[in-house]
């Protein structure tokens, strides 16, 4: 079974440039995650997707952060424009549903913003 | 709200020893707490988790943690380290809100383990 995919795995960028991350989830899992991981923190929730509805995004800073996953499958996450503070990496992660299933995480991205 | 302490920043310990990982963590109703693995440039890999019944749960690699809801703990134990155990832990805690819905996951901040030969 393919684990959840994730592109690019490093991105380097000026404040104030755009980026997006790319996350393909496992085959068949409806709930999809997006967590922000600070050096020295543990993941944060920054959205989460039940087929292609928002389940929570409550933690997402909506004037710069976006998130969208059509069809309900893969899923992208976009910001616009990036602050130094957004130097992170960005784990996605899927479970079979919501309710504290499984969630089963990609090899994240690495943001360096400059 | 709900949270997740993590007391110890780094623990290093001698390949062959014991090893006991802490974690408290705060939630208003009856928590689903969760020990995840991260090794370096990887996602995070769930060890073991707890949502009912026995107290002391078994995962995989020879991982175990216990329920204490007196302490509000969810320590990971693993009764001989190998070289390979090197990673960051973190301990998680969720569940129900009193409306029926899950809460999301809130992870405290890891510990990074060092295993010395």
């Amino acid at each position: 079974e393919a684990g959840v995919a994730q592109s690019p795995r490093y991105k380097i960028i000026e404040k104030r440039q755009s980026v997006a991350f790319w996350c393909n989830p496992i085959s068949g899992h409806a709930t999809l995650y997006w967590y922000q991981q600070i050096l020295g923190q543990g993941p944060k929730l920054l959205i989460q997707f039940q087929n292609n509805g928002v389940v929570d995004d409550s933690q997402l800073p909506k004037d710069r952060f976006s998130a969208e996953r059509l069809k309900g499958v893969d899923s992208t996450l976009k910001i616009q424009p990036a602050k130094l503070e957004d130097s992170a990496v960005y784990l996605c992660a899927s479970s079979v549903a919501g309710g504290n299933y499984e969630q089963y995480f990609g090899p994240g991205t690495r943001l360096t913003v400059t | 709200a709900q949270s997740v302490t993590q007391p110890d920043i780094h623990i290093t310990v001698s390949e062959g020893a014991s090893l006991e990982l802490r974690c408290n963590y705060s939630y208003g109703a009856t928590p689903y707490l969760f020990w995840y693995v991260q090794s370096p440039g990887q996602g995070l890999q769930l060890l073991l988790k707890y949502f009912s019944g026995d107290t002391l749960v078994q995962g995989i690699k020879g991982f175990e943690a216990e329920f204490k809801r007196s302490q509000s703990s969810f320590n990971l134990r693993k009764p001989s380290v190998h070289w390979s155990d090197a990673a960051e832990y973190f301990c998680a805690v969720g569940g129900l809100k009193n409306t029926g819905t899950a809460s999301k996951l809130t992870f405290g901040t890891g510990t990074r383990l060092q295993v010395t030969l």
